[in-house]
């Protein structure tokens, strides 16, 4: 059974800091990995995807990173912003077609 | 907006009450999704449908009954429901089943009381 595990849970930066958040999941197996943000009592909008094959996306000052074999995918935010305050969740799509969640890394950049 | 549409966007209701969450999305996809998330705690799936029918259930109590009239449209039909049932209810669609990409509602928040 796959399992998703974000960390940090929460996460409080200054203006302009980079950062990275880290999602790690038990099962390698797995078709693509998607990046998503959620705003509070908001659904979720998807920021990224990375396919199996691939090793990282860029969008804007977004890069996802996919380390398949190892179960871990990292996203890195440049130059933060408040307007980047929000949760932000990995998801990895199983071989069995199922998307199964991390809890997510809160995120609050301070201006 | 994401182009899935949901309806209420806030739902209180008592414990015998009986009340419909409604999705609608306007992106031509053929599959559509019913999502849970309670306070601190991932996303769970809770129901799938592809071309209307649905295929997947996630051991989802009968207090949640699942309607899909056409591939447009989604509902969730609450009866009886108990108060660690509250949460935001997220829709979501994809052009198909393998959730290739996501597009998410802005869901109901649900308190039972």
């Amino acid at each position: 059974k796959q399992e998703v595990t974000q960390i940090p849970a929460a996460l409080s930066v200054p203006e302009g800091e980079n950062l990275v958040l880290n999602c790690s999941f038990t099962d390698s197996a797995i078709y693509n990995l998607q990046w998503f943000r959620q705003d509070p009592g908001k659904g979720l909008t998807s920021l990224l995807l990375i396919q199996s094959s691939q090793r990282e996306q860029t969008s804007g000052r977004l890069n996802a990173s996919l380390d398949k074999s190892s179960g871990r995918s990292t996203l890195y935010i440049a130059a933060s912003q408040p307007g980047d305050s929000a949760t932000y969740l990995c998801a990895p799509l199983s071989n069995t077609g199922k998307l199964i969640f991390g809890q997510g890394t809160t995120l609050q950049v301070k201006p | 907006e994401t182009g899935v549409t949901q309806t209420p966007r806030h739902l209180v209701m008592g414990m015998t009450n009986k009340k419909s969450l409604k999705c609608e999305q306007h992106l031509g996809h053929n599959a559509m999704y019913w999502y849970k998330q309670s306070a601190k705690k991932p996303l769970e799936l809770m129901f799938v449908y592809n071309f209307k029918e649905q295929t997947e259930n996630n051991s989802v109590p009968s207090r949640f009954s699942p309607e899909c009239p056409n591939s447009s449209h989604l509902f969730l039909h609450l009866h009886t429901l108990q108060p660690e049932d509250s949460a935001l209810y997220l829709c979501a669609s994809s052009q198909g089943q393998n959730a290739e990409k996501l597009f998410f509602g802005s869901g109901t928040q649900l308190s039972v009381l």
